[in-house]
């Protein structure tokens, strides 16, 4: 197991389109959780999995992003109808079904910039 | 909002110095843990430290240590014998009811 992976790493796409953004979790980890992170700034919540059922959404997800997990293995999330604003970092991590008291793992993230 | 706070935007060290990265968080919760998480460069966010709030005792892995003051709300970060390959963005989070909250991150400059 090489970790968490996400792909793409780097995605360019034009304001109005859609994207779809993939993360494979480590193997042994029940929980997945997305998040976004603008420059400057930390990482902010957006949603989490335990297996393959959504748990918790944050505020700033709104109806134009839809994240799955269909077999409680990998993840995708989905941006329809892209604003500038959405331009961000998007980062994956998973943990063990303890949640995170012994923290999370990290991909490498993807970033997208919406032109 | 239950928040954790970073002061210190930017911070420098000399190679082989000491330096310490200070955190403030708030929370109403009695069971929670605290951690470092290390950025560097275009790359992933790896965990340096952990602290459960429950434990007095102070963190330490290798060249890091914590000063946990709870009363006080506080977990500061201490890198000794700093080295280049240290340099990066450092955020402090909380973590409580499945809920991780970072800081805005401190970026960390080691300097030859």
């Amino acid at each position: 197991d090489t970790g968490v992976s996400q792909d793409p790493r780097h995605k360019i796409t034009k304001r109005g389109q859609n994207v779809t953004f993939r993360c494979d979790p480590i193997s042994e980890h029940n929980r997945l959780y997305w998040y976004r992170q603008t420059l400057g700034q930390g990482p902010e919540f957006l949603t989490y999995f335990q297996n393959e059922a959504q748990l918790e959404k944050s505020r700033l997800l709104s109806d134009r992003f839809s994240a799955e997990r269909p077999k409680g293995s990998f993840s995708t999330l989905e941006i329809q109808r892209t604003e500038q604003g959405d331009s961000a970092m998007y980062l994956c991590a998973s943990s063990y079904n303890s949640g995170g008291r012994e923290g999370y793992t990290f991909g490498s993230g993807t970033r997208l910039t919406v032109v | 909002a239950q928040t954790v706070t970073q002061s210190q935007p930017e911070m420098s060290v000399q190679e082989a110095e000491t330096v310490t990265l200070s955190c403030t968080y708030d929370t109403s919760e009695s069971d929670y843990y605290l951690f470092w998480y290390k950025q560097p460069p275009s790359r992933q966010m790896i965990l340096v430290i952990r602290q459960e709030a429950y434990k007095q005792q102070n963190a330490t892995e290798n060249r890091f240590s914590v000063n946990f003051q709870k009363a006080a709300k506080s977990f500061s970060l201490k890198i000794s014998d700093s080295q280049l390959g240290d340099a990066a963005m450092y955020f402090c989070a909380r973590y409580n009811n499945n809920d991780m909250r970072f800081g805005a991150g401190t970026r960390l400059t080691v300097k030859p």
